[in-house]
């Protein structure tokens, strides 16, 4: 497609529910990385795919957090049991491949949990 | 990890004034990009620039890698040029953003 796209734009959860964001890469880029950013702060780094290498899952948080990417394009990040710390935009983004790769992120989705 | 700091925090201009955003790093990295964080929250790619000098408009961007830090100029600003202003390293699969320089731009 023209750019990254996420859905959905916004999610409200009960604590203790399982949510599953969307993303969907530009056509043709080989790279994904999810992150977060809580109200008013920088970008913490989730999970990075790359082809079909094993993902590099440094950044989730707790096992609560998991991810998926089916064929190479999109991928679906999965909470479990979520708890109102989880409250966020999730944001990812894709690049065309390793290195020195250009990152270009979609809208983000807006998770809150009440 | 790498250590990404941004300067200022916060900046108050009056439109038509002139700035520059900071980045420091600590240590080499394969990419740095400068964003726009727009009020809706949206990342907008503003400079892919691991080294060297670019410019766009208004805008132009150095990175001095040698010295680990980034620059990025802001030229007759307007009010549409506030938001959050993010830098973010890469070193191999290293990714990391500092916090950001929030700009408000008045009438």
């Amino acid at each position: 497609g023209a750019g990254v796209s996420q859905s959905p734009s916004n999610k409200v959860t009960e604590k203790g529910k399982d949510v599953e964001l969307r993303c969907d890469p530009i056509s043709g880029h080989t790279a994904l990385y999810w992150y977060r950013q809580s109200l008013g702060q920088g970008l913490e780094f989730l999970i990075y795919f790359q082809g079909n290498s094993a993902p590099d899952k440094s950044g989730l948080p707790s096992d609560r957090f998991s991810a998926e990417r089916t064929g190479g394009s999109v991928s679906t990040l999965t909470i479990q049991r979520t708890q109102q710390e989880d409250s966020a935009v999730y944001l990812c983004a894709s690049s065309r491949g390793t290195g020195s790769n250009e990152q270009y992120f979609g809208p983000g989705t807006r998770l809150t949990v009440t | 990890g790498i250590q990404v700091e941004q300067s200022p925090p916060d900046l108050i201009l009056q439109e038509g004034a002139n700035s520059t955003l900071r980045c420091n790093f600590s240590d080499s990295v394969n990419n740095l990009q400068w964003f726009h964080q727009n009020p809706w929250g949206q990342l907008i790619n503003l400079f892919y620039i691991p080294s060297g000098t670019k410019q766009n408009g208004r805008l132009s961007a150095t990175t001095v890698a040698t010295e680990r830090y980034s620059l990025l100029y802001i030229s007759s600003s307007q009010t549409t040029d506030s938001g959050v202003y993010f830098c973010a390293v890469r070193r191999n699969n290293d990714m990391r953003f500092g916090a950001g320089t929030r700009l408000t731009v008045k009438p």
